[in-house]
C-alpha cells in the first residue's frame, strides 16, 4: 500500500501570492492533519479534518485554511503568503475516529519557500 | 499551556555509546507520548509511544523510553548507538480526550561519531 503522500514537493513563491497544497492519506484512514515545519523547530499543528470536517485548528491565521474531500484527500491553502510562512509542510494521516489515539503517518512533507 | 521541551539541540555520542535524549512535557490532564523520527530527507516516523499501562515503552531497534509522571518526563534511551541511528529525533504529546493534536518538542540532533 502507499503511503500519504504530498504535492508539490518543493514549491518556490513570493509575498502576497496563493498556495494549495495536496495531500493523499493512505488507504482507509478518515482523518488528515497539517503541520507546518520551520527549519531548526518541531512541527506546529494547523489542522485536522475528519469525515471531511474541521475538528481542531491552531494558533495560525485565517489566511490558512483547508478542507477534506469525500476520498478524504486534502488541501491547504494559504493566502497572501509571507516570507515567514517559509517552511516545510507535513501532512499526516490516521484513521481517526474516537476512542484510544490513533498514529498518524507522515508524508514526506511540501517545502515552500517565499521570496 | 500544554508544551513539550527538549534541552538538547544536538547530542554528539560515539558508536556503541549509550545515549539518552530528554524530553519534559507540561499539561495539567493524562497525556499520550511519542517520540518520532526523522532521518536525512525523509518524513517522520513513529519510533515508540505510551498510551497506558507499563511506564516502560520500547521500539524495534533498541530505543526505549520511560514515562516518569511525577517529573513529567519521557526520556529517550538507547544503550548502544550506530551510525545509522544518526537522525532527528522529535517527542510530541497529545492531551487524552483532546482531538489527538500533538504538540512537539523542537527536536533533538542526533550525532553519531564514529
Amino acid at each position: 500500500d502507499a503511503g500519504v503522500t504530498q504535492s508539490p514537493t518543493h514549491l518556490i513563491k513570493t509575498r502576497g501570492q496563493h498556495v494549495t497544497l495536496r495531500c493523499s492519506p493512505i488507504s482507509g484512514h478518515k482523518s488528515v492533519s497539517w503541520y507546518q515545519q520551520v527549519l531548526g523547530q518541531g512541527p506546529q499543528f494547523i489542522f485536522q479534518y475528519y469525515e471531511k470536517e474541521e475538528r481542531g485548528r491552531g494558533n495560525f491565521p485565517d489566511r490558512f485554511s483547508a478542507r477534506q474531500f469525500p476520498n478524504y484527500s486534502s488541501e491547504l491553502n494559504v493566502n497572501a503568503l509571507l516570507l515567514g510562512d517559509s517552511a516545510l509542510y507535513l501532512c499526516a494521516s490516521s484513521w481517526g475516529g474516537g476512542g484510544s489515539y490513533n498514529e498518524q503517518f507522515f508524508g514526506p512533507g511540501t517545502r515552500l519557500t517565499v521570496l | 499551556a500544554q508544551s513539550v521541551t527538549q534541552l538538547d539541540s544536538q547530542v554528539p555520542v560515539f558508536e556503541e555509546a549509550p545515549v539518552e535524549l530528554r524530553c519534559n512535557y507540561s499539561s495539567s490532564v493524562s497525556v499520550y507520548l511519542f517520540w518520532y523520527v526523522q532521518y536525512p530527507n525523509q518524513g517522520l516516523q513513529l519510533l515508540l509511544k505510551y498510551l497506558s499501562g507499563s511506564t516502560l515503552v520500547e521500539s524495534i531497534n533498541g530505543f526505549e523510553a520511560e514515562f516518569n509522571k511525577s517529573q513529567t518526563s519521557f526520556h529517550l534511551r538507547k544503550p548502544s548507538v550506530h551510525i545509522s541511528d544518526t537522525a532527528e529525533y522529535f517527542c510530541a504529546v497529545s492531551e487524552v480526550d483532546s482531538n489527538y493534536q500533538l504538540i512537539w518538542g523542537a527536536g533533538t540532533k542526533l550525532i553519531i561519531k564514529p
